[in-house]
């Protein structure tokens, strides 16, 4: 059972428009919720992140829309460009020991972004 | 700035043959972990340990095992490989959450591993 469920499974946006993707969790004991950005041939690489007391974080042309009574947050592309064409996944994390933090990740969206 | 480094980066292994994923990291990390990515299920974890001499389960740890005898190597074994365990696989790293659950996890560049 997908613990976080994330949409679309792909998407096509023109330079210069926005890009829009959600994700829903049930277990709230979810404390933060991060998005990574992966390259083909990469690893994930961090991107932004949110804590469930903000509704919303900014940074440059990223912004995470967090809804904690929803259970939904989602991750927006300003101006989207073509070097944004990567794969994001949304994740959300839980300690699974005084130290130890856990990340569930969602299925991925392939975003391309056109000329 | 290595930062996470995973060897190899591409393997074929025959069903029934054993082999180790190396992994290392260079940044002090107290945490480490491994995970494998397949086409429309996201990252899973396999197996963590939070320090030298302490693994635990994630949740696909069946056909794996690990060990942790130094802060910076955390190597995954795959005991008799399966075909099922053709996957991308990822290590990650960070500082230990001390309670707090939000430190950044770095990831290495995978491994391609696939199992005939």
């Amino acid at each position: 059972q997908q613990q976080v469920k994330q949409s679309p499974q792909s998407l096509i946006v023109q330079k210069g428009g926005i890009s829009i993707i959600n994700c829903a969790y049930e277990n709230t004991a979810f404390d933060y919720f991060p998005w990574y950005q992966q390259f083909p041939g990469k690893g994930p690489a961090l991107l932004i992140a949110i804590r469930p007391d903000v509704s919303e974080k900014k940074e440059g042309r990223f912004t995470i829309s967090f809804n904690k009574s929803a259970k939904q947050f989602s991750l927006h592309i300003m101006d989207s460009q073509p070097g944004d064409s990567a794969t994001y996944f949304c994740a959300a994390s839980t300690l699974i020991t005084g130290t130890a933090s856990k990340l569930t990740f969602g299925t991925g969206t392939r975003l391309q972004v056109t000329l | 700035n290595a930062g996470v480094t995973q060897t190899p980066k591409f393997q074929v292994l025959k069903t029934g043959q054993s082999m180790t994923l190396q992994c290392a990291q260079d940044m002090n990390h107290e945490y480490m972990s491994w995970y494998r990515q397949d086409p429309g299920m996201g990252l899973r974890l396999i197996h963590y340990s939070v320090g030298a001499g302490i693994t635990d389960q994630g949740e696909v740890p069946n056909g794996y095992n690990v060990s942790r005898s130094t802060t910076e190597d955390f190597p995954l074994r795959l005991l008799s490989a399966a075909p099922s365990q053709t996957s991308v696989y990822f290590c990650a790293s960070s500082y230990s959450g001390q309670g707090y659950s939000g430190n950044t996890i770095y990831f290495g560049e995978g491994s391609w591993l696939t199992v005939v």
